[in-house]
């Protein structure tokens, strides 16, 4: 079974530029989770899909930051514009649902860098 | 990787040895726990996990315990192995629909020595 999958890998772009990443869940897991980890920080929760709606997305930090899912497959996570303090490494996590309690898989992650 | 710059706690280890890796949360409502292992490079790899209604649980080489009353919870890995050798984190929940989100701890990094 394929896990999370995760692309770019990495994402160098200057401040004020516009990136978006991929995430790709399990398959045929309902829930799909977005993390980032910025320097020196602890991994800290973003958002959270069920299916293609968001059920929480207390942790996004602006409205620079917009995510989607849309046919509640794959989803995206646009920063636009970057700004520096927007990079770090992003992950992606997924868990079959429904419920909490379950275990979240995470993708490699795409380590952007805004200059 | 991406712990760069991190200022981690760092655990070194002898091969073979047995490593307890600790943590302390900080939501007592907080009922489902896992211990991730993120080597460099990698996503959080699951290792373990265990609900508010034990104490322990094992796995392969792995032992989590969990002290509700203190709001700590360990990892023990027993007979290291140089693959161990990683960044591991703690992250806790609330088991709630709608309350998914996992929060975790700064991580630590055990190193296996040779």
């Amino acid at each position: 079974e394929a896990g999370v999958t995760q692309f770019p890998s990495h994402s160098v772009i200057e401040k004020g530029q516009t990136v978006t990443l991929r995430c790709d869940p399990i398959s045929g897991h309902d829930n799909l989770y977005w993390y980032r980890r910025v320097m020196g920080k602890e991994i800290k929760f973003l958002l959270h899909f069920v299916k293609e709606s968001k059920q929480d997305e207390s942790g996004m930090p602006n409205n620079r930051f917009l995510a989607e899912r849309t046919g509640g497959t794959y989803s995206t996570l646009k920063v636009q514009p970057a700004e520096l303090e927007d990079s770090g490494v992003y992950f992606c996590a997924s868990s079959l649902g429904p419920g909490g309690g379950d275990t979240q898989y995470f993708g490699p992650g795409t380590r952007l860098t805004v200059l | 990787g991406e712990s760069v710059g991190l200022h981690l706690p760092t655990l070194s280890v002898q091969e073979g040895d047995n490593s307890i890796i600790n943590c302390a949360y900080s939501n007592s409502a907080s009922d489902y726990f896992i211990w991730y292992k993120q080597e460099s490079g990698k996503g959080p790899q699951f290792i373990i996990d265990i609900r508010s209604n034990m104490d322990k649980r094992q796995g392969q080489r792995v032992t989590v315990l969990l002290n509700k009353t203190v709001k700590h919870l360990s990892l023990q890995i027993a007979a290291t192995q140089p693959g161990d050798s990683a960044v591991y984190f703690c992250a806790e929940n609330i088991s709630n629909f709608g309350n998914e989100k996992l929060t975790f701890g700064t991580g630590t990094r055990l190193t296996i020595i040779p």
